[in-house]
C-alpha cells in the first residue's frame, strides 16, 4: 500500500515562515495535496500539485515537490496564529483514493 | 451551495447498537467518498460512489458497515452492532468526475461506549 510520512509537530514564531515536510513511497502518484484541519472540523483543501510540476505558489503558500526523492513540502510565509492547525499531506495514484499522512500539528507562538 | 454537509455532527451510542450517518455532497458532484479518521491519524479511505454505483470498498469496511447512495445524491453510512473500535470521525467528501480535488464535510464524530 501507499505510505505517507510526516513529522508530527512544528512550533513556529508568529511572523516567521513554517516549513512542513512529507515523504511518500508511491512512485505512480499523480497528485499531491495539502489539507488543513482545525480542532473538531473537517479537512480544508489548501493546495495541490501535479506530479510533473516541481513548485506551485499560491499567496502565502509555496509547495515544493522533489519527485526523485518523493519529498513534498509546504512553506507558509508570515505565519499567523490562525495557521495553528493540523496539516495533512496526501497523495493519489488514481482519481478517487487519497492516502494521507498522520498529520503535522503546527503551533504558532506569539 | 455551502459545501458538503454531514449529519449528525456527533453521535454517542452503546456497544451493539446500530448507527446511521448521512452525507449531502456539493450539488452536481458525481463522486462521493467516505473516510474514517481515528485520533492522531490521517483519514483512511473506506469507499466511494460514482453516481449511485459503489465502485470500491476498502478492506477496512467490514461486513458490519454498509453504505448507500440510492439516487446518486446524498449517501448514508450504517454501522451495525457497533464496537468500541468503531469510535472515530467519519468524513465524507465529494468531487466532480475525473477531477483531482475532493472537498470534505465537517465529519460525524462517533463515540461507542
Amino acid at each position: 500500500g501507499e505510505d505517507v510520512e510526516q513529522s508530527l509537530f512544528l512550533s513556529v514564531r508568529e511572523g516567521d515562515s513554517s516549513v512542513i515536510n512529507c515523504t511518500y513511497t508511491d512512485s505512480s502518484s499523480t497528485y499531491l495535496y495539502w489539507y488543513k484541519q482545525e480542532p473538531g472540523a473537517g479537512l480544508q483543501l489548501l493546495t495541490y500539485i501535479f506530479s510533473n510540476m516541481d513548485m506551485k505558489q499560491d499567496q502565502r503558500l509555496t509547495v515544493l515537490l522533489n519527485k526523485k526523492d518523493k519529498h513534498l513540502s509546504l512553506r507558509i510565509a508570515d505565519t499567523q496564529t490562525g495557521d495553528s492547525a493540523i496539516y495533512f499531506c496526501a497523495e493519489t495514484s488514481n482519481d478517487y483514493k487519497l492516502s494521507f499522512g498522520a498529520g503535522t500539528t503546527v503551533t504558532v507562538r506569539a | 451551495d455551502t459545501g458538503v454537509s454531514q449529519d449528525p455532527r456527533h453521535k454517542i451510542t452503546k456497544r451493539g447498537q446500530n448507527v446511521t450517518f448521512r452525507c449531502d455532497p456539493i450539488s452536481e458532484h458525481n463522486r462521493l467518498y467516505w473516510y474514517r479518521q481515528t485520533l492522531g491519524q490521517g483519514p483512511e479511505f473506506l469507499t466511494y460512489f460514482q453516481n449511485e454505483a459503489q465502485l470500491e470498498k476498502s478492506r477496512l469496511l467490514s461486513d458490519r458497515f454498509s453504505a448507500e447512495r440510492p439516487k446518486g445524491s446524498f449517501s448514508t453510512l450504517e454501522i451495525q452492532r457497533t464496537e468500541q473500535g468503531d469510535s472515530a470521525m467519519y468524513l465524507c467528501a465529494s468531487s466532480l468526475l475525473y477531477t483531482e480535488t475532493q472537498y470534505f464535510g465537517p465529519g460525524t464524530r462517533l463515540l461507542v461506549l
